[in-house]
């Protein structure tokens, strides 16, 4: 069965260092791996996706996030931290063996709390 | 180019009534997938709709639950009759055939008391 970890519910970072989000997924095949950010009181937005190709992904807002696959590890990272980037950020996979209109799993959400 | 929206934003209800919420999926979005985040929990699927089809409905928790995508553009989903354990948010998503990424709606927050 598909499963997404991720494993801190929080993680706090001050303004102007770099964060890491971690997550590691579980699928039977090759997966198709997302992550999405909730920011409060609105809707998930996507930030990024590793379909196949190079394991270094780039997506919205400066935010980055490296494929391992012999760590089945799929962790967000951003160089330099804003205080605007504290919300709750979710990871999610699917099996790339089924079809790709297929749903998604998530993670249980990390909440990034940016100090000024 | 207006995002999915759902409808209402919130909603509290006592056990036993019924609500409806709608979502309206981004135009030309074949495939239309419900899903729940009940408190503190992971976001669980509840159903897909390419058009007005019914592709996979596994994550529907029982038959108080009944969705429609009534000419395969807008969507409800009725909860009747609400439970307790029914409360959470209640997202929308919608893709474009083929497209990986599913762009999602802002929620509705249901609170059964």
């Amino acid at each position: 069965a598909q499963s997404v970890a991720q494993p801190e519910d929080q993680v706090n970072v001050a303004e102007g260092n770099p964060l890491t989000v971690k997550c590691t997924y579980s699928v039977s095949g090759n997966p198709y791996l997302f992550w999405y950010v909730q920011y409060p009181n609105r809707g998930l937005q996507f930030l990024l996706k590793y379909i196949t190709g190079d394991n270094l992904v780039k997506g919205s807002y400066g935010f980055e996030a490296e494929f391992n696959k012999s760590q089945t590890s799929f962790h967000l990272k951003k160089p330099s931290a804003l205080v605007s980037d504290s919300a709750l950020y979710f990871c999610a996979v699917r099996d790339k063996r089924v079809n790709r209109d297929d749903k998604i799993i998530f993670g249980k959400g990390t909440r990034l709390h940016i100090l000024p | 180019e207006a995002g999915v929206t759902q409808f209402p934003s919130h909603s509290v209800i006592e056990k036993g009534q019924t609500v409806t919420l709608r979502c309206d999926p981004i135009s030309g979005h074949d495939n239309l997938y419900w899903y729940r985040r009940v408190m503190g929990k992971e976001i669980k699927f509840l159903l897909h709709f390419v058009k007005e089809s019914k592709q996979d409905e596994s994550g529907m928790p029982n038959n108080r639950f009944l969705a429609e995508r009534t000419g395969g553009t807008y969507s409800t989903l009725k909860v009747q009759p609400a439970e307790l354990e029914d409360s959470g948010v209640y997202f929308c998503a919608s893709s474009f055939r083929g497209l990986y990424e599913q762009y999602f709606g802002p929620g509705t927050r249901l609170t059964v008391t």
